[in-house]
């Protein structure tokens, strides 16, 4: 499965937009990018997916760069509430017996503040 | 109903106890995963279950059992387990286990945080 790199930390004025990048420059063609976040001691939570172009949702949008090694998930108007750690994944088929892969990285922690 | 539902919320449990750990979803999805997550550390597959059989087992300690009864129901048997088992184990859902037709995001239940003794 495709690697991917995100920044450890980052913080943001509650408000404003967060932009959360993500690198993935191994990603094969067929392999869509997700999001997740995990809100401290809760479960992931979906936020997004797309495989080549960018996607919009009630929740937030993702852009995807025309080589698609990397991409850039934006809150547009960022909340307490979104404080959490957001993941960045590649998104591998099981092939021979079905399911889906996915992959965690580290993430990045986002700390909104007022 | 969009849920994924986990028992207990906590186990604490002895080094020769026998646990089980269940998860069920009633949204017609025919995937289920199980993930263990340490403290500060990303989720991490164990199993995963593709039509009620098993799919993936990512080289997990015999001491763990995975169990799909049905379609809507995911066990994890717990046996002689160590300290270092401890974490929180998260089960998910998807709704097509081969993606092939677009791609199914994967649903997280809220977990089962386990500590041995």
């Amino acid at each position: 499965d495709a690697k991917t790199t995100q920044p450890p930390s980052m913080d943001c004025a509650e408000g404003r937009a967060a932009n959360l990048p993500c690198n993935h420059s191994t990603i094969s063609g067929n392999e869509y990018v997700y999001w997740y976040r995990q809100i401290h001691s809760q479960g992931p939570q979906y936020i997004i997916h797309g495989l080549k172009n960018n996607e919009t949702n009630e929740m937030a949008s993702l852009i995807i760069t025309e080589d698609r090694k990397s991409s850039t998930l934006i809150l547009p108007h960022a909340t307490l509430r979104d404080t959490a750690v957001y993941y960045c994944i590649v998104r591998g088929l099981i092939l021979t017996g079905g399911g889906n892969k996915l992959t965690f990285g580290t993430g990045t922690q986002l700390k909104v503040e007022l | 109903d969009t849920e994924v539902t986990q028992t207990p919320k906590h186990l604490v449990m002895g080094m020769t106890n026998k646990k089980s750990l269940k998860c069920e979803q009633h949204m017609g999805h025919r995937a289920m995963y199980w993930y263990k997550q340490k403290a500060k550390k990303p989720p991490e597959l164990m199993f995963v279950y593709s039509y009620e059989k098993l799919s993936i087992n990512e080289s997990v300690p015999s001491r763990f059992s995975p169990e799909c009864p049905n379609s809507s129901l995911l066990n994890l048997h717990l046996h002689a387990l160590q300290p270092e088992d401890s974490a929180l184990y998260l089960c998910a859902s998807s709704q097509d286990p081969y993606g092939t037709s677009g791609s199914y995001e994967q649903f997280f239940g809220p977990g089962t945080r386990l500590t041995v003794l």
